[in-house]
Order: structure tokens, then sequence, then C-alpha cells
């Protein structure tokens, strides 16, 4: 069965830091997806980043990067440089077999001045 | 370029009634899927459409059904409603549905059955 985990249910972090999100992964397919999307409290999912399991570098995507441990099965965000904006809730996803995503139980990030 | 559009954005019903849900993708996306989000089970896959076939099937009870017209747009109904159903509907579209892609999703009808 494919599982995402997320075990920080909520996280602190003061702005203009550094703050890494935890997710790992339970799959036995090769071929999968990991992405991160930030939801605030309008309810909308905005996409962060995408790492596929065949590439071979962490992605990165502006002040969000991707640690990708796939011996592991871990695919941490990290966020530098927080921002009052960031404050939301963040979900770890797995995809495969076309639009099957799995959702880990997300993390909510604070941000404080 | 337009994002994907779900309507309506707040809905009321009580137990027993059924509610159809309508979602359209970002243009020139042929797969849309659904979700369920709640504070409880958190964000749970409930089906994938592409080109008018479902393709994928989450773990739903048979009064959660939906369907894809020619031009993408993509309809979600829930008959007899139930307490339990209260929850945010996301949708969302890609191009193919390809594990490579990313979905985009809509800004979600929050349900509430009374």
């Amino acid at each position: 069965a494919q599982k995402i985990t997320q075990t920080q249910p909520g996280m602190f972090v003061q702005e203009k830091e550094a703050v890494t999100l935890d997710c790992t992964y339970d799959t036995s397919d090769p071929s999968y997806g990991l992405f991160w999307y930030k939801q605030p409290s309008s309810g909308e999912m905005i996409f962060l980043i995408y790492q596929g399991s065949y590439d071979q570098q962490n992605a990165t995507e502006g002040r969000y990067s991707l640690n990708f441990q796939k011996a592991r099965k871990s695919a941490n965000l990290v966020i530098s440089a927080s921002q009052l904006g960031d404050s939301a809730m963040y979900f770890c996803a797995m995809k495969y077999n076309f639009n099957k995503f799995y959702f880990g139980s997300g993390t909510k990030l604070n941000v404080k001045p | 370029k337009a994002g994907v559009t779900q309507t309506p954005r707040y809905l009321i019903k009580t137990r027993g009634q059924q509610v159809t849900l309508s979602c359209s993708p970002i243009s020139g996306h042929r797969s849309v899927s659904w979700y369920q989000q709640t504070p409880g089970q958190g964000l749970q896959f409930l089906f994938e459409y592409f080109s008018e076939t479902q393709r994928n099937k989450g773990n739903f009870p048979g009064r959660f059904s939906g369907r894809q017209f020619s031009n993408s747009r993509s309809e979600m109904n829930v008959s007899t409603l139930e307490l339990g159903d209260s929850a945010l509907y996301l949708c969302a579209s890609s191009p193919r549905g390809a594990s490579v892609e990313k979905l985009f999703f809509g800004s979600g009808t929050q349900l509430s059955v009374l």
C-alpha cells in the first residue's frame, strides 16, 4: 500500500529563517512523483515543487528546495528565508498510476515576525 | 490562462438530498480528478477522468459519482447525503494525468450537510 507520512502537525519558524518540513513515503512502485503543495486559509492548493523518482538532483524552485533521499524514502521540503505569507498548511503528496495522489496529513507552518 | 474553476464555492444541504458540483479545468487539460478534504481524514482521492472516461477510483461508496464532458468539464454528484459528507471538495486538472505532471487545483467547494 502506498503511504505518505508527515510527522509534524505544526511548526513555528522565525521570519527570514529557514525551515524543513518532513515527509516520508512508502511505495514499491519504481516510478512515482513527489510533490509539495501549500494550502492557505482560502483552501486552494498551490503547487510548490516536484521531484521524480528517477531524478538525480534535488529539485529547487526559488526559495523552495526538496531534499530527496531515495534510499531513506524521504522528501523533505526546505523553505529558505521564511516570509509571513508562508504561513499555511503544507502537504506532501505522492503520485503514481495516473492522477491518483496520496497526500500526507499536512504540516501547519506559522511564521512569526 | 484561466485556472481551474469550481462552482459553487459554498453549498448547504440537508441529509438525504443530492448535490452536484462542477469543475472547469484549465484550457487544454484533459485529465480531471476530484478529492475530498476533511479534518479527520485529510485529503482523499475520489476519482479521475480523462477523455470522458473514469480511469481511476478511490475507496468511496457508490453514492459518489462523476462524469466528464467532451469539453473536459467535469461534474461530481453525491446522492443521499450524509452528515459525514461535509467536506471541502477539490477538483484538479492536468494535461494528460501522467505521473510527472503537477496538478492544478481549484479553490474547492465547501459542502455542509445539516
